[in-house]
């Protein structure tokens, strides 16, 4: 079946260092990837996509390549700042299927 | 800006009692999904929607949860009787669903907090 695996968290860092969230995952055939984070009190909010092998999403400074060779898609952010404090979801969409699988999130606190 | 809007945000109530939660999800997405967030158990899928037909509620406790969608502009949980373990985030979520598209892109709603005395 479908699945997702993050590293867990919390990631505690500093402003501007440097972010990396580990994302692999377990699918059959070609399906999307996606980032999803939450800020606290709110629901998920699309951060980034890819919908094919070696695709790179990006969204406010933060990116994701797809990588079918490792199947994986990290997350990365150069300088992080403490607006970024959030929880950070990554799911993966079958082909051909409307249904998203997340992973259980990684939260990412950044102190000033 | 067109979001899915869910009501009530916050709920609660005592064990036993029915609970409906209600979504409104963005106007021309034909699925909608039925969330569940706890700290234990993290996001489930509890149901889903296609074209206002239900495909999977595989996730849902069948003996006290029920989704339906009376119409495409809104979607019901409800659950009856309430039990303390059903305290939890509630979030609906809307897509649009072309038929073979590789665009699973799902908006969320803000969820509903629900604490079940």
């Amino acid at each position: 079946g479908n699945s997702v695996t993050q590293m867990e968290g919390p990631v505690t860092l500093s402003e501007e260092a440097f972010l990396t969230i580990n994302c692999t995952y377990t699918a059959t055939g070609y399906p999307s990837l996606f980032w999803y984070v939450q800020y606290p009190g709110e629901g998920l909010q699309l951060l980034l996509k890819a919908t094919k092998a070696d695709d790179k999403g990006s969204n406010k400074g933060f990116e994701a390549t797809y990588r079918k060779e490792t199947t994986s898609f990290h997350l990365e952010k150069g300088s992080v700042q403490v607006s970024d404090s959030a929880v950070y979801f990554c799911a993966l969409g079958p082909s051909g299927y409307s249904t998203l699988t997340f992973g259980k999130g990684t939260m990412l606190l950044v102190s000033p | 800006d067109a979001r899915v809007t869910q009501t009530p945000r916050h709920k609660v109530t005592e064990m036993g009692q029915e609970v409906t939660m209600r979504c409104q999800p963005i106007l021309g997405h034909n699925t909608v999904f039925w969330y569940r967030q706890t700290m234990m158990q993290g996001l489930e899928l509890l149901a889903y929607f296609r074209n206002r037909a239900p495909l999977d509620d595989s996730g849902m406790p069948k003996d006290r949860f029920s989704a339906e969608m009376p119409d495409a502009t809104l979607a019901t949980l409800k659950i009856q009787p309430s039990e303390p373990r059903d305290s939890a985030v509630y979030f609906c979520a809307s897509g649009r669903d072309t038929g073979g598209a590789r665009d699973n892109e799902q908006f969320f709603g803000p969820g509903t907090r629900l604490t079940v005395l």
